[in-house]
Order: C-alpha cells, then sequence, then structure tokens
C-alpha cells in the first residue's frame, strides 16, 4: 500500500467512449503527476500539478483532459481515444515541488490502470 | 537540462551471485538521485535515494547503490540476488537549486533485471 489509489485498475474502453480515471493520495502531497508507459518505451511524463495548478503539460493529445479539483485528487478524462493509446496510465504524488524547505521529493506512485483501447 | 541513462536494457544474473545495475547521470546543478523498482502489472516502488553524505546508500529489499560525483553515475547493487528481485529498475534525477527550486524528476528507460534460479 503506498498511500496512492488509482481507480479503475482495468478499463477497457471503444474509440468513441468517454471515461475517467481517478487517482487519490491519502500522504498529504503537494504535487500530483500523470504518466504514461506503453510497452517497449519510456515512461512519459503528461501532466503535473502543484499545489492544484498544472504546472506541466507535455504536448499531450488534448484526447486526454486532465483536473485537479484539490490536493488529494487527481483525474484523467478521456475522450475519443486511439487505439494506440492502449497503456498502463500511473498517477504519482511528491512532496516539496516548488519550494525552498522541499524535502527530497521522492515519488510514490499508484498501481496505475491497464487502459485498452479498441 | 537534465537527463539520466541506463545503458542495458537487460541484465541477467544467478541467484546468488551479486548483481548492478547502472545508472548515469548528466545535470547542471546537485542532483538528488533515486531507484525505483517495478515489479509486472504494478505501479513503481521507491527503492532508495543519494541526497548528500555517505557515498553509500542503502535502501529497501537490501538494495544498495554508490554515487561516485566523478562519473557521475549512481548505480544500483545487491551482494547476492534473488529470484523475486526480477523487476524492472528505473533511475531517476532530480536537481534541487540552490534558490530552493525543485524540478519534476527525469527517469531513466528502466533495464530489466533477471534472476535465474
Amino acid at each position: 500500500e503506498t498511500g496512492v489509489t488509482q481507480t479503475p485498475r482495468h478499463l477497457v474502453m471503444g474509440m468513441t467512449n468517454k471515461k475517467s480515471l481517478k487517482c487519490e493520495q491519502h500522504l498529504g502531497h503537494n504535487a500530483m503527476y500523470w504518466y504514461k508507459q506503453s510497452a517497449k518505451k519510456p515512461l512519459e511524463l503528461m501532466f503535473v500539478y502543484s499545489l492544484e495548478e498544472r504546472v506541466e503539460n507535455n504536448s499531450v493529445p488534448s484526447r486526454f483532459s486532465p483536473e485537479c479539483p484539490n490536493s488529494s485528487h487527481l483525474f484523467l478524462h478521456l475522450h475519443t481515444l486511439q487505439p494506440e493509446d492502449s497503456a498502463l496510465y500511473l498517477c504519482a504524488s511528491s512532496q516539496g515541488f516548488g519550494t525552498v524547505d522541499s524535502n527530497t521529493g521522492e515519488l510514490f506512485f499508484g498501481e496505475g490502470s491497464r487502459l485498452t483501447v479498441l | 537540462a537534465q537527463s539520466v541513462a541506463q545503458p542495458e536494457d537487460q541484465v541477467n544474473v544467478a541467484e546468488g551471485n551479486p548483481l548492478t545495475v547502472k545508472c548515469t547521470y548528466s545535470v547542471s546543478g546537485n542532483p538528488y538521485l533515486f531507484w525505483y523498482v517495478q515489479y509486472p502489472n504494478r505501479g513503481l516502488q521507491f527503492l532508495l535515494k543519494y541526497i548528500t553524505g555517505d557515498n553509500l546508500v542503502k535502501g529497501s529489499y537490501g538494495f544498495e547503490a554508490e554515487f561516485n560525483k566523478s562519473q557521475t553515475s549512481f548505480h544500483l547493487k545487491k551482494p547476492s540476488a534473488l529470484v523475486s528481485d526480477s523487476a524492472l529498475y528505473f533511475c531517476a534525477v532530480r536537481v534541487i537549486h540552490a534558490s530552493g527550486g525543485s524540478y519534476i524528476p527525469t527517469f531513466g528507460r528502466g533495464t530489466s533485471l533477471i534472476v535465474h534460479p
């Protein structure tokens, strides 16, 4: 148990569906991240939120839409996805992003949401 | 810009033998260095970190890593490998500047460790 919970763990959706991935952290952290992990590819950083403000957006297609309503919750809204979007989507949180008295800021990851787009 | 390289896609070792998973980094500033492990169909788990001080750091599951500033390396080691250590290992670097700004970590591509019985 890492303190970061992702739901659902598995999701199958058609290209015309709309679905959402949810992430919740119980660690009191102030930064949250979405990563995409595809087979045979490096870990891809998608979005970073610090204190509920988006601070990083790595040219992610608009069919992925993040939402961070508070420092404990992070969503990834999905619509009109493509088969190549099938991957493991990992949420992570950390403490100390962009602060003077930051600690070492290691990331704590959830177990991931395995997405299959048909 | 910061970067991290894991030169080996896969490392094979026999159970009971020592193992090393390599990592080198490139940063401007003082690096914070991390190792993570990922078991199949799971998220990444934090193993250990180097911040400052002793160059040899110890972490979970008997792993340790040695920080070498002159070689800009942070290799992961374990004296005696177990079959259960078979997993994907990621090195990451995060640069903390004197101004207090904290940067997003950069991950290596990962190294698959296979421990044979």
